[in-house]
């Protein structure tokens, strides 16, 4: 089992670019999120689904847009990236729940310019 | 709203012990969690406690929790240089039903 994957590992943009990160998991899960890491912050969702069909905000949604494409896959896309979402970008993946526990990619390191 | 802090930064001689402490507001936390992130790498689990538990023992893991004062803490004995990491505690809210993180302790271990 691969667990969860998340491709590029690492991007560089241009202010208003767009970009898609692309998110995997195989342990057939029915949550997946989608996290900011920033230095001093922590960890931030920016959105989830809590199943096939289904996506919500989290905390810091606004210059982001989701797709559950399946159960497998939940991409996080950039429609214009702008400086300010500089960051690690880490998808995760969880059975329904709180005891749930939640499996983490590696992280994409966007760095917008 | 939910807000969960810790420390940035705390560091150990190795063999000593650790604690990383954590406060949390939210009341209706169901579950709290530590998570270990190496550099480079995602998130792992480390433990898990629930809200009507004191305490949880795991091998060199010890979570203590004061629901009252709404602490949690995380005690690593012996520490090793591969528990050099930062470590982020997080908690389940019912009510929002989300996980809201900490901002990471980083956990340093000297020779």
């Amino acid at each position: 089992n691969a667990g969860v994957t998340q491709t590029p590992k690492f991007q560089v943009l241009k202010t208003g670019q767009s970009m898609t990160l692309q998110c995997a998991q195989d342990m057939n899960h029915n949550s997946m999120y989608w996290y900011r890491q920033d230095p001093g912050m922590g960890l931030r969702l920016i959105y989830y689904s809590a199943s096939e069909g289904t996506t919500d905000k989290g905390e810091v949604p606004n210059g982001y847009n989701v797709s559950r494409l399946n159960k497998r896959e939940f991409s996080l896309r950039l429609e214009s990236a702008a400086p300010s979402q500089t960051s690690v970008y880490f998808c995760a993946s969880s059975e329904v729940g709180p005891s749930g526990e939640q499996f983490f990619g590696p992280g994409t390191r966007l760095t917008v310019l | 709203g939910e807000d969960v802090e810790q420390s940035l930064f705390l560091s150990v001689r190795e063999g000593d012990s650790s604690v990383i402490n954590c406060t949390y507001t939210d009341s209706s936390s169901t579950y709290l969690y530590w998570y270990k992130q190496e550099p480079g790498a995602g998130l792992q689990l480390l433990t898990y406690i629930f809200s009507n538990m004191d305490m949880k023992q795991d091998q060199r893991l010890t979570v203590l929790l004061n629901k009252k004062d709404k602490h949690l803490s995380l005690r690593i004995a012996d520490t090793q240089t591969g528990d050099s990491a930062i470590y982020f505690c997080a908690e389940w809210s019912g009510t929002a039903s989300k996980l809201t993180f900490g901002t990471g302790t980083r956990l340093q271990v000297t020779l």
